[in-house]
């Protein structure tokens, strides 16, 4: 398996445009994660999907985030306008919830840089 | 009360030292106590996990140890080595339940 994919791994736009990241999970897995890691504070978790249902969306920074998952094997995070201050990595993690404990990978991330 | 707490922010350690990285929790709930391994340029990665019914559990260098009445675990990496050098994220969860609550990291520097 190639593990869980993130596009692109680069993004740098300007103040007030939309951005979208893009991210497809390991095949089998039910659990999608979204992540922003920024120097300051850490690893936040943005949201989350079993079964391609949001479950807790409380992480989402402002309404000018959004995320979706339409399949089990595709989920996009869109920031609409992006400020300076989204600027960070973005992570997408998934996992397989089954009762036990598991494992979540992560992806490569996707670093933003909004001037 | 879903606050993972994480120390220290940075350590630097010898070639062949031992590091050590600790983490408290308030939630007696949370069962599932993983750390995670996040090289620059990349994404964590699963290094070692324990259940609370052990009070400890040892992957080669790497040793979590576990006190459930003080609700605390710890990262100990024996014979530290420059390729350890890396930020390390202790976690907790309520496993089927909840996501994964991550610490702030520690970035482990192993120099020679």
């Amino acid at each position: 398996d190639a593990g869980v994919i993130q596009s692109p791994r680069h993004e740098v736009t300007e103040m007030g445009q939309e951005v979208t990241l893009r991210c497809k999970p390991i095949s089998g897995h039910n659990s999608l994660f979204w992540y922003r890691q920024t120097m300051m504070r850490g690893l936040e978790l943005l949201i989350y999907f079993n079964n391609n249902v949001p479950i807790d969306d409380s992480g989402m920074p402002e309404d000018r985030f959004s995320a979706k998952m339409p399949n089990a094997s595709f989920s996009t995070l869109k920031i609409q306008p992006s400020e300076p201050r989204d600027s960070a990595v973005y992570f997408c993690a998934s996992s397989l919830r089954n009762g036990q404990p598991t494992e979540q990978f992560f992806g490569p991330g996707t670093r933003l840089t909004v001037l | 009360q879903q606050q993972v707490k994480q120390s220290p922010q940075s350590l630097i350690v010898q070639k062949g030292g031992i590091s050590i990285i600790n983490c408290a929790y308030e939630n007696t709930a949370f069962d599932y106590f993983p750390w995670y391994q996040q090289f620059p340029g990349k994404g964590p990665a699963l290094l070692i996990a324990i259940r609370p019914d052990v009070s400890e559990k040892k992957e080669g260098r790497f040793t979590i140890s576990f006190n459930k009445s003080a609700k605390q675990f710890s990262l100990h990496i024996m014979d530290s080595q420059p390729g350890d050098s890396a930020t390390y994220f202790c976690a907790a969860s309520i496993i089927g339940n909840t996501p994964l609550v991550f610490g702030k990291g520690t970035r482990l520097s192993v120099i020679a």
